[in-house]
């Protein structure tokens, strides 16, 4: 099993491009979250989603869209990148009976 | 807002000595888990201990939670080099538990052979 991936690994970005961070994931968790996390910083939940076709906002929503059409993803679109948007991207799932989160490598992010 | 602060900042000892990092969280909470970021990686989970309990063990690891002081220790014991890394606590941000974290600022961790 792979567990969480992510793409694109690496990914520099002109100021107003847009594009999509893909999450995947085989382990049919119902619970996705995405995360950003800053230099020096814990991470901070940006949109989450309990199931396909639920979506809702984190703690630091503004920027970014997901959707959530079938379980196993759960992309994360930047619709107007913005250098405050620089950052280390990730996407985790959720076991729901533990609570455990299982995160992928993470997508760097660098808007110019 | 980040309901967890993680003490120290950052923490160097030598390989074999225990390492204790500790966490305080602002609001009730139902569980409490610990993370550990490699350089460069995504998190891995360490432990969860549920409000209900006092201490939590996992082969080195011992974790300990204090509701009414609102604070966790998480302890590395007979520490090696590979266990240098970051380490975060975390606690539910929207109350379910299981749709989103919100994690401290980490405890940076190095192991001096």
């Amino acid at each position: 099993n792979a567990g969480v991936t992510q793409t694109p690994k690496f990914q520099v970005l002109k100021t107003g491009q847009s594009m999509t961070l893909q999450c995947a994931q085989d382990m049919n968790h119902e619970y996705m979250s995405w995360y950003r996390q800053d230099p020096g910083m814990g991470l901070r939940l940006i949109h989450y989603s309990v199931g396909a076709g639920i979506t809702d906002q984190g703690e630091v929503p503004n920027g970014y869209n997901v959707s959530r059409s079938t379980t196993e993803d759960f992309p994360l679109r930047l619709l107007s990148a913005a250098p405050s948007q620089t950052s280390v991207y990730f996407c985790a799932t959720t076991a729901v009976s533990t609570y455990e989160q299982y995160f992928g490598p993470g997508t760097r992010l660098t808007v110019t | 807002s980040q309901q967890g602060e993680e003490d120290p900042q950052a923490l160097s000892i030598q390989e074999g000595e225990n390492a204790t990092m500790n966490c305080s969280y602002k609001t009730s909470i139902n569980n409490l888990q610990w993370y550990r970021q490699n350089s460069g990686r995504g998190l891995v989970h360490l432990i969860l201990i549920r409000s209900n309990e006092r201490e939590k063990h996992s082969g080195r690891l011992r974790v300990t939670l204090d509701t009414s002081k609102k604070s966790s220790s998480l302890l590395i014991t007979a520490s090696r080099a590979a266990d240098t890394a970051s380490y975060f606590c975390a606690t539910e941000l929207l109350g379910g538990g299981a749709d989103g974290l919100t994690f401290g600022k980490g405890t940076h961790l190095i192991i001096q052979p």
